[in-house]
C-alpha cells in the first residue's frame, strides 16, 4: 500500500514568493495533518482535517499560512509571501477516523526561503 | 493540560545492548493513546510502537517494547539489541481520546549507537 505522499521533496525559493506543498493521503484516512518541524521549536502541529473539514488551525503561525482539503486524497499548504523564517520540514500525516489512532507521516518537505 | 516529556536529549548505547529511552506525559483523561516514531537522518517519521491506556499488555513490536507504568504515567521505549541502524531520533507522542485529534510530541531523544 502507498503510504502518505508529499510534494515536492525540495524547496527553494526566495522571499516573497508564494509556496505551495501537497499532500496525498492514505487511501480511507479520514484524517489528515499538517506539521513543522524546526530545530528550535521541535514538531509543531499546523492544523488538522477530519472529512475534509478544518477542525483545529490553532497552529496555524499567522495568515500568510493557508490549508485546503477540497477532497478526501489531496491536501495543500500554502505560503504566501514566504520569509527565511518558515524554513523548516513540513509533515503531512493521515489517520483512521478514530481518534487513537496512529498517525502516517509523509517524506516531508524540506523547504528553504532565501 | 496534556504534555509530553523527554528528559534525555542524547544516548549512547554500545551495539547488541539493550537501551531504555524514557518518556513521561501529562493527561487528565483516561483514555488516550501513546506512540513511539523514530527519525532517521534522512528525515522521516517513522512509526515504531502504540500503547493504548487500557491495554494492560505492554505493546511489543519486533525488539522494540513499552514499559508502560500507568500510575507513573511513563511510556518507555525499550530497544533490545541495539544495531547501528537504530541511530537516529526518537519522539514519544501522545493523543488524548477526549481532546480531540491532536497528538503532541516531544522534544525527542538521539540515539546513538556504537559499533
Amino acid at each position: 500500500d502507498a503510504g502518505v505522499i508529499q510534494s515536492p521533496r525540495h524547496e527553494v525559493t526566495e522571499m516573497g514568493q508564494e509556496v505551495t506543498l501537497r499532500c496525498k493521503p492514505i487511501s480511507g484516512h479520514n484524517s489528515l495533518f499538517w506539521y513543522r518541524q524546526t530545530m528550535m521549536r521541535g514538531l509543531e502541529l499546523l492544523i488538522y482535517f477530519n472529512n475534509n473539514v478544518p477542525i483545529d488551525d490553532s497552529g496555524m503561525p499567522e495568515d500568510r499560512f493557508s490549508a485546503k482539503m477540497p477532497n478526501a486524497s489531496f491536501s495543500t499548504l500554502k505560503i504566501q509571501p514566504s520569509e527565511p523564517r518558515d524554513s523548516a520540514v513540513y509533515f503531512c500525516a493521515s489517520s483512521l477516523r478514530t481518534q487513537l489512532e496512529t498517525q502516517y507521516f509523509g517524506p516531508g518537505t524540506r523547504l528553504l526561503v532565501l | 493540560a496534556q504534555k509530553i516529556t523527554q528528559t534525555q536529549p542524547g544516548m549512547f548505547v554500545q551495539e547488541k545492548e539493550a537501551v531504555t529511552l524514557d518518556c513521561t506525559y501529562d493527561t487528565s483523561d483516561q483514555s488516550y493513546g501513546l506512540f513511539w516514531y523514530k527519525q532517521p537522518s534522512s528525515g522521516e517519521m517513522i512509526f515504531l510502537i502504540y500503547q493504548g491506556s487500557y491495554d494492560e499488555q505492554n505493546a511489543t513490536e519486533g525488539r522494540y517494547s513499552l514499559n508502560f507504568q500507568k500510575a507513573r504515567k511513563s511510556a518507555n521505549l525499550v530497544i533490545s539489541a541495539s544495531q547501528l541502524g537504530d541511530s537516529a531520533m526518537y519522539f514519544c507522542a501522545m493523543r488524548e481520546g477526549t481532546g480531540g485529534f491532536k497528538t503532541i510530541f516531544g522534544a525527542g531523544t538521539r540515539l546513538f549507537v556504537k559499533a
